[in-house]
């Protein structure tokens, strides 16, 4: 039962473009969403987050946008940059407890010269 | 100087062996954690654990147990391992008592049971 989707595996966007990597997610009890992103042979590194109280949290060119209607959130990276090639992980989690964090299967992006 | 630290990066072994994963930090954080990623690619939490309390998910099996020595290592203690067993076992650590903090981390040690 896959609590936090992310169906596109992966995703390829010219450099200098809006790369938009989108995640759902069926538990309306969680209250807060991260995203990661993951080079290989290392581990996740933390991008960004957003409160379920907010639809919207910008940094620099990460933007991530929740719909709480629609249990649906994205990530835009703008203008996209050849180092942004990596997986990108969504996770949902409820506040306070710790057991309880969902990660989606990642979305791997390439970054097309 | 590296934050979050795991050691071995790769480890192979037989089936009904005892193994150690090593992770240590020198972020000062209060919190670590054990995740799994397993074939599918899915990254799940396996403990969370701080000075005061260790938080067992309970979709792990009592094989798995964590061990910290003290404040900047968390060990991973795996009994008896399985083939499916087989994953790459990430450590982590956050500031903050809630696993919403922003978590730092290890490079990841990969697991294979034959």
């Amino acid at each position: 039962d896959q609590q936090v989707k992310q169906n596109s595996p992966s995703l390829s966007v010219q450099e200098g473009r809006i790369s938009i990597l989108n995640c759902d997610y069926t538990n309306s009890m969680f209250d807060y969403f991260l995203w990661y992103k993951k080079y290989p042979a290392e581990g996740p590194t933390f991008l960004i987050s957003i409160s379920s109280i907010k639809d919207k949290n910008e940094d620099g060119r990460f933007t991530v946008f929740l719909n709480k209607s629609a249990k649906h959130l994205s990530l835009h990276i703008v203008p996209s940059q050849p180092g942004d090639s990596a997986v990108y992980f969504c996770a949902a989690s409820l506040l306070n407890r710790d057991d309880k964090i969902i990660f989606g299967k990642g979305t791997r992006l390439h970054i097309l010269p | 100087d590296t934050a979050v630290s795991q050691t071995p990066k790769y480890l192979v072994t037989q089936m009904g062996n005892d193994k150690s994963i090593k992770c240590e930090q020198n972020l000062g954080h209060d919190t670590m954690y054990w995740y799994k990623q397993d074939s599918k690619k899915f990254l799940k939490i396996m403990f969370s654990y701080n000075n005061k309390e260790l938080i067992i998910n309970e979709t792990v099996p009592n094989r798995f147990s964590p061990k910290s020595p003290d404040k900047a290592h968390l060990n991973l203690h795996i009994n008896s391992l399985e083939l499916g067993d087989s994953a790459v076992y990430f450590c982590a650590t956050s500031r903050g008592g809630s696993i919403s903090y922003e978590q730092y981390f290890g490079p990841g040690t990969r697991l294979t049971v034959t």
